[in-house]
């Protein structure tokens, strides 16, 4: 089983839709989960980190996680065309001796019609 | 703040040369990492530096070597160049703590081909 999983899309909403992204993982130790969001030809940006079950909210975007069930969501309000990009899923591996060392997905592609 | 900055950002080589990626940060933060993005394989990681003065095996750590020069900086050679090693490759930084991973902030890449 890959350790970070992420249905490869394409995901295809149109404009002003919810988005949501999927990504579960298997590692139960895990602490610290990340989105990131790579257009095409260019390197992964950060978009939101949680730590604790629940959501969190910044902006459009909202990011949920559920340890017991090792899931964890990106949700996108009011999505618009330049949201077009393919969004990874990140989760913590290691320890603190290991520089915290992260698992990224393959990720969802995501296309947003106007 | 020019945060995660990469050179080359192009490269060709020829099979069984060698090159030097070269990374540098400049937030001041303690761990270092080199990805490779390939199609349909995401990121693996390759080598990261979880201090200066330290550095492990990732993924992906045959045909490369790492060097963390200091705090800023930390490069990635391929001794022998082969056409496998063709791929994107990020250098990425992030603080460190001993409670909680920090986000990790990547460069802009250099898109590596090997002929």
């Amino acid at each position: 089983q890959k350790e970070v999983e992420q249905n490869s899309g394409p995901l295809s909403v149109p404009e002003g839709a919810i988005a949501s992204l999927n990504c579960t993982y298997s590692d139960r130790g895990s602490q610290s989960f990340f989105w990131y969001r790579q257009y095409s030809g260019k390197s992964p940006e950060l978009i939101m980190f949680i730590y604790s079950n629940g959501d969190k909210e910044d902006g459009r975007f909202t990011a949920q996680l559920n340890k017991a069930s090792q899931y964890v969501s990106l949700l996108i309000r009011d999505s618009q065309p330049s949201d077009s990009a393919t969004y990874l899923c990140a989760v913590n591996k290691g320890n603190s001796n290991s520089g915290y060392a992260l698992n990224f997905g393959k990720g969802t592609s995501l296309l947003v019609t106007p | 703040n020019a945060g995660v900055t990469q050179t080359p950002k192009f490269q060709v080589l020829k099979t069984g040369q060698s090159m030097t990626l070269q990374c540098a940060q400049d937030m001041n933060h303690n761990s270092m990492y080199w990805y490779r993005q390939d199609p349909g394989m995401g990121l693996r990681l390759i080598y990261y530096s979880a201090s200066e003065g330290t550095t492990d095996k990732g993924e992906v750590p045959n045909g490369y070597n790492v060097s963390r020069l200091n705090k800023r900086e930390f490069s990635l050679r391929l001794e022998s160049a082969a056409p496998s090693q063709t791929s994107v490759y990020f250098c990425a930084s992030s603080a460190r703590t001993l409670q909680v991973a920090y986000e990790q902030y990547f460069g802009p890449g250099t898109r590596l081909t090997v002929t």
